[in-house]
């Protein structure tokens, strides 16, 4: 079945950039969507389709997607911004959504 | 305000069957599809299957066929997800979301506790 790797960890300095990848055969072929998980809450949609932000989303987080990896950036980070990150999409040869193995980005 | 609303927590013995629920409202509940989602203690979040409340069409991935078996009631807007003999590794925390292309609106988990 379709693998989707990221990091397990990032950490960045506040104010500055975090990158987070997703990694997966022809992903850029893919829509990719991004959820961010603080501890004990549901996930939350942060980008979906790839570089789409649903309401409410800051401008701060934005998305790419090219060839095996997918990018989620989170730009002037917060402290706020520490969570669990988790990139997803549908298998169209499976017939079933895949997770990525999950991302948990530390504030410094 | 469209929202999920979950079944409580769950404290169950091994061997023993449970039936988890999942409340659409706000919305039409017969449009979209609903999916399971399981997250183990630590770990990442892994889809257990979709179904589509209109004519419950219902697809499972490959880990959880036979597994589990999820279904709805479409008179009251409600899916679940049910275990007929549950084990230790069921032990998790369940979500189930709405899916639009991804899954836009979540609802707040049900923890399952497996334990003798």
């Amino acid at each position: 079945s379709y693998v989707l790797t990221q990091p397990p960890s990032v950490s960045v300095a506040p104010g500055q950039t975090a990158r987070i990848t997703c990694g997966g055969n022809k992903i850029g072929s893919k829509s990719v969507h991004w959820y961010r998980q603080k501890p004990g809450q549901a996930p939350v949609l942060v980008v979906s389709d790839d570089s789409d932000r649903p309401s409410g989303i800051p401008e701060r987080f934005s998305g790419s997607n090219s060839g095996n990896t997918a990018t989620l950036t989170i730009s002037s980070v917060e402290a706020g911004d520490e969570a669990d990150y988790h990139c997803q999409v549908w298998d169209i040869i499976s017939d079933h959504y895949v997770f990525g193995t999950g991302t948990k980005v530390t504030v410094l | 305000e469209v929202q999920l609303v979950q079944s409580g927590a769950e404290v169950k013995k091994p061997g023993e069957s449970l039936k988890i629920s999942c409340k659409g409202s706000g919305y039409t509940f017969t449009n979209y599809w609903i999916g399971w989602v399981r997250q183990m203690p630590g770990k990442g979040l892994e889809c257990m299957g979709i179904i589509y409340p209109g004519d419950s069409d219902t697809r499972y991935s490959p880990s959880f066929q036979g597994q589990v078996t999820i279904s709805v009631d479409k008179s009251v807007s409600t899916a679940y997800l049910q275990w007929s003999s549950l084990k230790a590794s069921d032990t998790a925390m369940y979500y189930c979301a709405r899916r639009g292309s991804a899954f836009p609106i979540w609802g707040q988990g049900t923890m399952v506790t497996v334990s003798s």
